[in-house]
């Protein structure tokens, strides 16, 4: 069974631009969560999708969006970045009475 | 709020010898607890969780943990080390089999000296 895929793995943009990742679920699980990593905040809980409802959602501003479709491929948002939005984003699929699994993360730089 | 602290930064260990990572919880209900592992640049792998029943719990690479409620500790143990174990060790806590959201500790960054 295929793990999590994540796209683009690598990305650069500029303050004020805006961003769009996307991540693919292990096949089955219709769970997707979003993570942010940075070397001063460690992991970070950004948002939860099921079904495409966003169940749970942590505490960052607004500037930052997701979305589920119907095959529960996700993706997520971040409009007018900043330099403070460089980190890693993972996302992680989890299936009925199961954990979460991880993809390999997009890095985004902001400049 | 729930919240996990690993106390240690980084230690450094020598290959085949023994290791103790030290993880405390604090969760209001059952907790559902997770040790994952990250290689540089990469994305978080599962070595092991407890939902439930035995406490001492075994995971991938001869790793395993022992969840003391009494302590609110999950700390992860492997009884010889290789230097393919080096690498940045997570742990988490959650609710609903940690299928919704996972609240981390700052992570504890392993080095291994031959």
């Amino acid at each position: 069974k295929a793990g999590v895929t994540q796209t683009p793995r690598y990305l650069i943009k500029t303050r004020g631009q805006q961003v769009t990742l996307s991540c693919s679920p292990i096949s089955g699980h219709r769970s997707v969560s979003w993570y942010q990593q940075t070397p001063g905040q460690g992991l970070q809980f950004l948002f939860e999708y099921f079904s495409e409802t966003q169940r749970n959602k942590g505490n960052f501003p607004g500037r930052f969006s997701g979305r589920q479709f119907s095959n529960s491929r996700s993706e997520m948002n971040v409009s007018t970045l900043e330099l403070g939005d460089s980190a890693l984003y993972l996302c992680a699929s989890g299936g009925a009475g199961d954990t979460q699994y991880f993809g390999p993360g997009t890095r985004l730089t902001v400049l | 709020a729930q919240s996990v602290t690993q106390p240690d930064i980084h230690i450094t260990v020598s290959e085949g010898a023994s290791l103790e990572l030290r993880c405390n919880y604090s969760y209001g209900a059952t907790p559902y607890l997770f040790w994952y592992v990250q290689s540089p640049g990469q994305g978080l792998q599962l070595l092991l969780k407890y939902f439930s029943g035995d406490t001492l719990v075994q995971g991938i690479k001869g790793f395993e943990a022992e969840f003391k409620r009494s302590q609110s500790s999950f700390n992860l143990r492997k009884p010889s080390v290789h230097w393919s174990d080096a690498a940045e060790y997570f742990c988490a806590v959650g609710a609903n089999f940690g299928n919704e959201k996972l609240t981390f500790g700052t992570g504890t960054r392993l080095t291994i000296i031959p």
